[in-house]
């Protein structure tokens, strides 16, 4: 089976803080995702990765940046929280030409 | 740009009656199409997949869902609700390198 483990389920941090997101997955899975997941919005793309050092922006990038170091492991930074990035953040992987992605639990992010 | 609409945002049904979760995409083009299923405090799970050859797709649980070409939907199906169906739906369609989801639709089963 697939796994894909977020490093939080819940995380409090304050405005300004720099926050940092874990995501892991154990297939060896080339293609990685961030989402944010909001109310009456559906997921919508942060950024994605293809590759390890690789990052291409989604639909709604400002206020974030990612980083792939090793190719199991994709990080989502913000690098100044704000209170409207409060949100339930959701990982994904998938193979390579493969359309089904996994995700993991996700992280409950609250920004005060 | 593809886009996704979820038709419905909360479908109450008792439990043991049918339901159809409604999807439309934007695109005529080729597009494989995805259900997945967000149960309480929990990640995505995929449901189905239309990705070529029959319209009828089956998935887990008892659903099914029908790729309608010229009506652009992908609607969602099971024909008796069990409480454990209680979750949100969303429905996602491929655009280049990445999915496009819908904004989702809140199941509740009643008993």
């Amino acid at each position: 089976d697939v796994k894909v483990t977020q490093s939080s389920r819940y995380l409090v941090k304050r405005t300004g803080e720099k926050v940092f997101l874990e995501c892991v997955q154990d297939m060896d899975h080339e293609n990685m995702f961030w989402y944010r997941q909001d109310p009456g919005l559906g997921l919508r793309l942060i950024y994605f990765s293809y590759d390890v050092k690789m990052k291409e922006k989604g639909d709604i990038p400002e206020g974030y940046s990612v980083s792939r170091e090793k190719k199991e492991r994709f990080s989502l930074i913000l690098e100044s929280a704000s209170t409207n990035q409060t949100s339930m953040y959701l990982c994904a992987s998938s193979l390579a030409g493969v359309w089904t992605q996994y995700f993991g639990p996700g992280t409950r992010l609250l920004v005060l | 740009a593809q886009s996704v609409t979820q038709l419905d945002s909360q479908v109450p049904v008792f439990e043991e009656a049918p339901v159809e979760l409604r999807c439309n995409y934007s695109s005529s083009v080729s597009v494989y199409l995805f259900w997945y299923v967000q149960y309480p405090n929990q990640g995505l799970q995929l449901l189905l997949k239309y990705l070529s050859g029959s319209t009828l797709v089956k998935g887990i649980n008892g659903f099914e869902a029908e790729f309608n070409k010229s009506q652009t939907s992908f609607h969602l199906r099971k024909p008796s609700v069990h409480i454990s169906d209680t979750a949100e739906y969303f429905c996602a369609v491929s655009d280049r390198q990445k999915l496009v989801f819908g904004q989702g639709t809140r199941l509740t089963i009643n008993p």
